[in-house]
């Protein structure tokens, strides 16, 4: 069955300190995957996309994520956190016959930045 | 703004009664796609529309649900006969091209419904 996992629903780290959300999907094919940014009573904010050139995509606001096929997983990193990343994050795919006409979402990361 | 438009921003309505919500896409993107955020849920597809083609409904929870898309822009959202169990964020996004484009879906800020 075809699936999205975030593998933590909540994250927190202090500010400056590296980040890491993890998420995993199943697919038999090689699908488009992204990761959105939600903050409070907002919708959600592209932060990055992959769909099958460089496994290193580089996103907005210093987020990067590399696809590794091997391990069927999409993490989401920053070298170092602001408060203004605390925030809900989706890891997200679409883009096979297996997803149809939609994006598939993860549970959601909810990540804490302390000062 | 150029960003996907919706309203109301919130709404609250009694059980029973029916209500509809509003999605404005950005211009030039022939996808049109509808969401429902809730806890426990989380976001689930409820709708999908690309350019004339037959909408895609598989995401509708019930016949109380259905949408619209006029002129191949504006859409609108109709829940009937409104339950508790509908209270949710409702999301819409539009998209340049459909959902095998591999083109990213931009988000409106959402409408809040609220059944008493």
């Amino acid at each position: 069955a075809q699936s999205v996992t975030q593998l933590d629903s909540h994250v927190s780290v202090s500010e400056g300190t590296p980040v890491l959300l993890r998420c995993n999907y199943s697919s038999s094919y090689s699908p488009s995957l992204f990761w959105y940014v939600q903050h409070p009573n907002k919708g959600l904010q592209l932060l990055l996309k992959y769909t099958s050139a460089a496994t290193l995509v580089k996103g907005i606001n210093g987020f990067e994520a590399e696809f590794k096929k091997s391990e069927t997983s999409f993490h989401l990193t920053k070298p170092s956190a602001h408060m203004s990343d605390a925030a809900e994050y989706f890891c997200v795919v679409s883009g096979t016959e297996e997803y149809g006409n939609k994006l598939v979402f993860g549970a959601g990361t909810i990540l804490r930045v302390k000062s | 703004g150029a960003g996907v438009s919706q309203s109301p921003s919130n709404k609250v309505t009694e059980k029973g009664k029916d209500v509809e919500l509003r999605c404005d896409p950005i211009s030039g993107h022939t996808a049109l796609y509808w969401y429902r955020q809730s806890l426990g849920q989380g976001l689930e597809f409820l709708i999908y529309f690309q350019g004339n083609s037959a909408p895609d409904k598989s995401g509708l929870p019930s016949d109380r649900f259905s949408a619209e898309r006029t002129g191949g822009s504006v859409s609108t959202l109709t829940i009937q006969r409104t339950q508790q169990e509908d209270s949710a964020v409702y999301l819409c996004a539009s998209s340049l091209g459909g959902a095998f484009s591999n083109q990213p879906q931009h988000f409106g800020d959402g409408t809040r419904l609220s059944i008493l």
